[in-house]
């Protein structure tokens, strides 16, 4: 079974410094993987997509994956309150759909 | 550009009722997905559609029905309701089968 593990947190960081979220996946062939965030009581928003080994960034997100050790993190740097939230790290097992982690809770603290 | 419209946002239903959600993908989109989320856990695949064919469909029961309009809107249909069935139905819609995901904002669905 293809699985996607996160630690479900919840994680607090102080305002301003970086906060590291991690994401282990079980299937070395996957292709596609995805960072979306989630506001209690709302939907989940992507925010970063990655598809090669390596470092994406995209402001004050970055997107880290290594296909040897099956292993994708989102770094926020920065960090702000409104970051408080959770953030689901999602995996395309190459089919149709995305397989979701339970999600970690990240609560920055002012 | 509109984002991915869900209908309705909530819904009280009873044991062994039906219910229909609706969804309306972002234009250019042809692929739509559902999702249930159950509070704690992350989205549970129920079911993909992509130019009207069903493309995928997640382990749940057959109660659980859906499909895809010519203009690419979706329905999911469920029959028989259970009180387990309570939880949030997320739509999904993306440009190509695999692709990232987006979603809308879920319709809230509590079964007493």
């Amino acid at each position: 079974q293809k699985e996607v593990e996160q630690n479900s947190g919840p994680l607090s960081v102080p305002e301003g410094a970086i906060a590291s979220l991690n994401c282990t996946y079980s299937d070395r062939g996957s292709q596609s993987f995805f960072w979306y965030r989630q506001y209690s009581g709302k939907s989940p928003e992507l925010i970063m997509s990655i598809y090669s080994n390596g470092d994406k960034e995209d402001g004050r997100f970055t997107a880290q994956l290594n296909k040897a050790s099956q292993y994708v993190s989102l770094l926020i740097r920065d960090s702000q309150p409104s970051d408080s939230a959770t953030y689901l790290c999602a995996v395309n097992f190459g089919n149709e759909k995305l397989t979701f982690g339970t999600g970690t809770r990240l609560t920055i603290i002012p | 550009d509109a984002g991915v419209t869900q209908s309705p946002t909530h819904l009280i239903k009873t044991r062994g009722q039906q219910v229909t959600l609706r969804c309306s993908p972002i234009s250019g989109h042809k692929s739509v997905s559902w999702y249930q989320q159950v509070l704690g856990q992350g989205p549970q695949f129920i079911f993909q559609y992509y130019e009207k064919e069903e493309r995928g469909r997640g382990n749940f029961p057959d109660r659980f029905s859906a499909r895809q309009f010519p203009n690419y809107s979706s329905e999911l249909n469920v029959n028989a309701l259970l009180l387990g069935d309570s939880a949030l139905y997320l739509c999904a819609s993306s440009l190509a089968v695999g692709g990232g995901a987006f979603f809308g904002q879920g319709t809230r669905l509590t079964v007493v």
